[in-house]
């Protein structure tokens, strides 16, 4: 498995405001994602992040509006940009280990925009 | 694409009784993995158990083990003896065997919320 710790773990920001989440794995790792889990709902895929490589995004999210960094393997960030009330969700982070079979996830952090 | 379906919103057993959460699933795709992941109120997903598809074995671990039901796309959690501590959601999440794009990540179900009654 793999020990994965999520900042911040929780925020309240004002509308059109901008957070960048950051992910940080206590071991070298070349798959990282990033998923949302809406009020009640269950976990969306947002992107793949891949060291050295552009992140993937899934139908639905924007560059734009989401954009990610992985400057190596071991740290992961994603900034949530022009944020609305629509944004307020858990954004949690995981891994993939063992060739990406299976997937350890952070902590998350609770986004609430007003 | 792949869907994922739990079909029960929330299950409620007795300590120390046995409890099934179905899932099933949708997909063209021969090879392929299965997951129960458990999330409870402090929200961290952690990983239950596991199944490849091409072994016709069903996955254990301690007091959960799973139906796996290839033909009929069927991936249930049988968790025995039930704890406090096994209150939470469960999710039944789906990943390919195939690389690239967002075919690496994981297809989620809606979740089961399970209640323990002491």
């Amino acid at each position: 498995s793999a020990v994965i710790s999520q900042k911040p773990s929780r925020d309240i920001c004002q509308r059109g405001t901008s957070l960048t989440i950051q992910c940080q794995v206590d071991s070298q790792v070349t798959m990282m994602f990033w998923y949302r889990q809406q009020p009640g709902q269950s976990l969306t895929l947002i992107a793949t992040a891949n060291q050295g490589s552009e992140a993937t995004y899934e139908s639905g999210f924007v560059i734009d509006k989401f954009p990610i960094s992985r400057p190596n393997l071991t740290f992961s960030t994603l900034t949530v940009s022009n944020m609305s009330p629509e944004d307020s969700s858990i954004y949690l982070c995981s891994v993939g280990v063992g060739g990406a079979d299976t997937q350890y996830f952070g902590p998350g952090t609770r986004l609430t925009v007003l | 694409a792949q869907t994922v379906t739990q079909s029960q919103p929330e299950m409620s057993v007795q300590e120390a009784e046995t409890v099934t959460l179905s899932c099933t699933y949708d997909t063209s795709e021969s090879d392929y993995y299965l997951f129960w992941y458990k999330q409870p109120p402090s929200r961290q997903m952690i990983l239950v158990i596991r199944q490849e598809a091409y072994k016709q074995q069903n996955a254990t671990e301690n007091r959960f083990s799973v139906n796996f039901q290839k033909a009929a796309k069927s991936f249930s959690l049988k968790i025995s003896d039930s704890q406090l501590g096994d209150a939470a959601m469960y999710f039944c999440a789906y990943r390919s065997t195939n690389s690239g794009g967002g075919a690496d990540g994981l297809t989620f179900g809606k979740g089961t919320h399970l209640i323990i009654q002491p």
